[in-house]
């Protein structure tokens, strides 16, 4: 199957500070990656969906400016967590989507664990 | 919008049957998914039904009913290793993008 890596799958910061995160499509092109959040013994919920070559479409509540997307390439796509504060701690999880023939299917990055002290 | 709702905790016996319910409120059906997410791990694909009836996969079984937004998801011969979070997610059409539910959490035990 498709393979979506992820990277880091763990980083502890400190308040205040900036953290990217990375997901790459290894195998197939990418045009569309959706970012994902997820708190403890909660659902997986949509944080924005990133095109390729344009600006990523955010979903009602979460800050544009603080969580910033940048698809650059069919490839890769980018979350970066500015000022970063203890309540951004959560499960952030990309998905990439792929056109495989006659399926369209989105396939999950490993996540990343983001932990703000 | 989209309503999706199945049960937050279920507990089973290893080498029996457990059988996870999703119900689910859409307009424009376009599928359901289940995924199985261990705890700290992305969800990984088990099953995806867009036509009624039972879709069976080695242990795994999916079943989907679009007329009254049902799905269930049947697990046989338990294994300790199933304890997970079981994800239903549902499909408009026109998008590829699920929405989730919260999650069935099953716990297997001996």
């Amino acid at each position: 199957g498709a393979v979506v890596s992820q990277h880091p799958s763990r980083v502890i910061c400190k308040s205040g500070t900036s953290v990217k995160i990375e997901c790459r499509s290894l195998d197939f092109q990418a045009t569309t990656m959706f970012w994902y959040r997820q708190f403890p013994k909660q659902s997986l919920m949509l944080m924005a969906t990133s095109n390729e070559g344009s600006k990523a479409t955010y979903e009602q509540g979460v800050e544009k400016d603080k969580f910033l997307i940048n698809h650059a390439s069919l490839t890769l796509s980018t979350l970066t967590v500015t000022s970063a504060h203890p309540e951004d701690s959560s499960f952030y999880i990309c998905s990439a989507l792929g056109d495989f023939g006659m399926n369209t299917e989105a396939f999950f990055g490993q996540g990343t664990r983001l932990t703000v002290v | 919008g989209q309503n999706i709702d199945q049960p937050t905790e279920m507990t089973a016996t290893e080498g029996a049957i457990v059988q996870i319910n999703c119900t689910y409120q859409t307009s424009g059906f376009n599928g359901l998914f289940w995924y199985q997410q261990h705890a700290g791990e992305a969800p990984t694909f088990l099953s995806y039904n867009v036509l009624d009836g039972l879709e069976e996969k080695g242990r795994f079984s999916s079943f989907l009913s679009r007329s009254k937004g049902y799905s269930y998801l049947l697990l046989k011969e338990l294994q300790m290793k199933d304890s997970a979070s079981y994800l239903c997610a549902v499909r408009r059409g026109g998008s590829y993008i699920p929405t989730f539910g919260r999650g069935t959490s099953l716990i297997v035990h001996p």
